[in-house]
Order: C-alpha cells, then sequence, then structure tokens
C-alpha cells in the first residue's frame, strides 16, 4: 500500500518569496512517481509536475521544482517568486508505474494563501 | 478542444434516490478513474478503469457502481446505499495505465438534501 503524508494544512508566504511545500511518501514499490497538483477555489486539478524514482535530477518546471530525497521518502515543492495567484490547494501524490494498482494516491493536501 | 467532460457541474439528490454522474473524454485514453473529495481533504479513489469493458474498485468503492461499455465514457452512479454521499466527485484519464500525469474533468458536486 502506498502512503503520502502533507503535514502542513495551512501555508503563508509573502508575495514574490519561495515556499516549500512539504511531502513524505511511503512504498514498497521499486519504480514509483511523484506528481504535485494545485487546486484552485473552482475545483479543477492543474498538474505541475512530476518526479519519477529513477530520476537523478530533481525537476524543474518554470517556478516550480521538486526537491526529491529518495533515502529520506520526501519529496517537496518548491514555488519561486510566489504570486497572488498561486493562492490554493496543492496536493502531493504517488502511483507505482510497473506493477499493481496504477491509480494516483494522494496527500491531504496543503492550502497555500500568498500575500500581498 | 480535447479533454474530459463532465456532467452535471451540481446536482441534488433526495435520500434513497440513485443518481448518475457523466464522464465523457475525447482524448483516446485508455484508463479512466473516478476520485471523491471532501471538504478540506485529499481524493480518495474509488474505482478505475485501465481497458474498456474491465473496471477494478479503489479505496472507497461501497456504495458505487461503475461501466465502462466505451473507450470514452465512465459513468459513475451513486447508490442509495452509500451512507454519505455528498461530495464533490473527480473525474480523470490517462493515455495508457503506465503513464503518470492524470488529466482531470471540472469535477461534478452532488448535495443530498
Amino acid at each position: 500500500a502506498q502512503k503520502i503524508t502533507q503535514t502542513q494544512p495551512g501555508m503563508f508566504v509573502q508575495e514574490k518569496e519561495a515556499v516549500t511545500l512539504d511531502c513524505t511518501y511511503d512504498t514498497s514499490d521499486q519504480s514509483y512517481g511523484l506528481f504535485w497538483y494545485k487546486q484552485p477555489s473552482s475545483g479543477e486539478m492543474i498538474f505541475l509536475i512530476y518526479q519519477g524514482s529513477y530520476d537523478e535530477q530533481n525537476a524543474t518546471e518554470g517556478r516550480y521544482s521538486l526537491n526529491f530525497q529518495k533515502a529520506r521518502k520526501s519529496a517537496n515543492l518548491v514555488i519561486s517568486a510566489s504570486q497572488l495567484g498561486d493562492s490554493a490547494m496543492y496536493f502531493c501524490a504517488m502511483r507505482p508505474m510497473d506493477t499493481g494498482r496504477r491509480a494516483l494516491t494522494f496527500g491531504s493536501g496543503t492550502r497555500l494563501q500568498v500575500q500581498p | 478542444d480535447g479533454g474530459i467532460t463532465q456532467s452535471p457541474k451540481y446536482l441534488f439528490r433526495k435520500e434513497g434516490q440513485n443518481v448518475t454522474l457523466s464522464c465523457e473524454q475525447n482524448l483516446n485514453h485508455d484508463a479512466m478513474y473516478w476520485y471523491r473529495q471532501d471538504p478540506g481533504q485529499g481524493l480518495r479513489l474509488i474505482y478505475y478503469s485501465q481497458i474498456v469493458n474491465d473496471f477494478q474498485k479503489g479505496d472507497i468503492a461501497e456504495g458505487y457502481s461503475v461501466s465502462r461499455e466505451k473507450k470514452e465514457s465512465f459513468p459513475l452512479t451513486v447508490t442509495s446505499a452509500q451512507k454519505n454521499p455528498t461530495a464533490f466527485y473527480l473525474c480523470a484519464s490517462t493515455p495508457t495505465p503506465n503513464t503518470g500525469e492524470l488529466f482531470f474533468g471540472e469535477g461534478s458536486r452532488l448535495t443530498v438534501l
């Protein structure tokens, strides 16, 4: 079974500053993928970034980067230069890539509020 | 434009009634998924289908049923056996079961009166 833990129910950050959203995971799979999604108040789920368990470099997508520490089983999301539009719920998720149930397992989320 | 369409966006139902949520995709994706989201919480998997005419239970399948008769369609029925059906329901798809990123619909919000 897979488990995702997001320990920060809510976070505040000043506009233009960087913020790190924590995510730890537990799995017995050797090959897996880690994902981050953003959910604005409208409810849609927006894919942000992906990291494979065998990827040696941390993933980056524009202002988003994933700080992947495999030994510690953590996959923290870093948002640089926060914008007011970044205010939303953020979910960490994972799935096995080789076998078993290939559906995403989600964490409970972190609500980020960007302050002007 | 390609995407996932969920309908209705808002739905009200009386206790004891079954209701079916529609999910249609024109992305030619093999795998489709249904998730439930309760206020302030993460998404929980209800059912998923990796191929037409096949589907698997997720973590909270009790009180729900699905069908996958066509590749593009994966309707979810919330039956009267579901004890707490009021929630936000999200449908998603991936090109193949091995592809990571899920593409989501805009969701259906079900309220039981």
